[in-house]
């Protein structure tokens, strides 16, 4: 089977950093993916991995270390927009077959 | 462009009823994937359509059915609808080719509530 693992909340202030954690057992693996959610709205992309490293796109990274089944999203210079349900999703498979994780919600304080 | 659209955007149908949701994905995606988000559960994967095929399938009963298209829209269908089908229903579109084909365009979602 498949499952993954993230906190299921997280607090931080504004302007500080904040890393999200996320590990997985899946059958297959070809990537990682992570989603922001606001409340009562659509999960938005952030980022994928497919290979072990970081990736780094604004004040936004996504790293990936696929022999430790493990992976987080590194959120710098917090906003309170930033206030969000995030989940990290598995993809199993070549086709777009995704799990995802329960999400973890992370509320920015001023 | 165009997001995907997803109709209706609320429902509420009583226990034993059936149902069926419509999404239309962004224009030139081919690939539509269903979810099932309900609170605590994250979300859940129900089917992946391309081309008219359903080409992968989550671990839901089979109340659970799908469609797709030639103009790439699908719909799902529910029967039978139960208590625990209360959830927000989500529709994505991608890519099929191509390295953008992870990223999953995500519509606002359908709210059903069973009751």
């Amino acid at each position: 089977g498949q499952s993954l693992e993230q906190p299921s909340e997280v607090t931080a202030v504004e302007g500080a950093i904040v890393q999200i954690n996320c590990t997985y057992q899946t059958s297959g693996f070809y990537g990682l993916s992570w989603y922001q959610q606001h409340d009562g709205g659509a999960p938005t992309f952030l980022s994928y991995n497919a290979l072990d490293g970081l990736e780094e796109t604004g004040r936004f990274s996504s790293f990936l270390s696929r022999s430790d089944s493990y992976g987080y999203l590194l959120l710098q210079e917090l906003q309170m927009k930033d206030s969000a349900s995030y989940f990290c999703a598995v993809r199993d498979g070549g086709f777009n077959k995704f799990y995802f994780g329960s999400g973890t919600k992370l509320n920015v304080k001023p | 462009k165009a997001g995907v659209t997803q109709t209706p955007r609320y429902l509420i149908k009583t226990r034993g009823q059936q149902v069926t949701l419509s999404c239309s994905p962004i224009s030139g995606h081919r690939s539509v994937s269903w979810y099932q988000q309900t609170p605590g559960q994250g979300l859940q994967f129900l089917f992946e359509y391309f081309s008219e095929t359903q080409r992968n399938k989550g671990n839901f009963p089979g109340r659970f059915s799908g469609r797709q298209f030639s103009n790439s829209r699908s719909e799902m269908n529910v029967s039978t609808l139960e208590l625990g089908d209360s959830a927000l229903y989500l529709c994505a579109s991608s890519l099929e080719h191509g390295e953008l084909a992870y990223e999953q365009y995500f519509g606002p979602g359908t709210r059903l509530t069973v009751t």
